[in-house]
């Protein structure tokens, strides 16, 4: 079974510029997650999609949103990006919401804010 | 309020030697999960184990073996023999049960440098 895909791997943008960042879960997966990590913050999370819907969000500005498609491939985007956004974004599928689903993760976005 | 502490935030041993990595947690919940999670220089996150709070069994895979106590809420990670190739980031994790979340607290992940 392939992996948990991300794209791009890699990404330079300037402040103020917007990005979007495409995950595709497992197949059969119909839960998405998103954490951020940076030096300074460590792993922490962002939002959860199951079925379309989003059921979770961690504290982060609305500039960040994100949305989930009816094949449970997910995005996300900041908007009017701050130099402080530079971190590696990581998505994580697992099967359903709730309960103690495993997450499993993809490579990674890593943004880098100029 | 949920937190994960990894007090060790690098430890460097030699190839061969055994290393326990330290993870506590925090939560007033009676159910929840507990993770560790493997970062190698890719970046990518790599589940190793997942323990719910009612199975207390110590689990052991291969070299690896974990020591779950409620008693003093740890969740403790020992490598047998290391080998260069588990030089990562370890990260411990918490997921409460119940609700519709999987979201996972961790820790701020333990650096192991194995030197050949």
């Amino acid at each position: 079974k392939a992996g948990v895909t991300q794209t791009p791997r890699y990404l330079i943008k300037t402040r103020g510029q917007q990005v979007t960042l495409s995950c595709s879960p497992i197949s059969g997966h119909r839960s998405v997650s998103w954490y951020q990590q940076t030096p300074g913050q460590g792993l922490q999370f962002l939002f959860e999609y199951f079925s379309e819907t989003q059921r979770n969000k961690g504290n982060f500005p609305g500039r960040f949103s994100g949305r989930q498609f009816s094949n449970s491939r997910s995005e996300m985007n900041v908007s009017t990006l701050e130099l402080g956004d530079s971190a590696l974004y990581l998505c994580a599928s697992h099967y359903a919401a709730g309960g103690p689903d495993t997450q499993y993760f993809g490579p990674g976005t890593r943004l880098t804010v100029l | 309020a949920q937190k994960v502490t990894q007090a060790q935030t690098e430890i460097s041993v030699v190839e061969k030697e055994d290393v326990t990595l330290d993870c506590v947690y925090e939560t007033r919940d009676t159910t929840y999960y507990l993770f560790w999670y493997k970062q190698p220089p890719s970046g990518e996150l790599v589940f190793l184990i997942r323990r719910n709070s009612f199975d207390e069994q110590n689990e052991i895979s291969g070299r690896y073996s974990w020591n779950f106590q409620k008693s003093t809420s740890s969740f403790n990670f020992t490598i047998t023999a290391s080998q260069v190739v588990d030089s990562a980031v370890y990260f411990c994790a918490l997921s409460l049960y119940g609700g519709a979340t999987n979201k996972l607290i961790f820790g701020t992940g333990t650096l192991l440098a194995v030197q050949p």
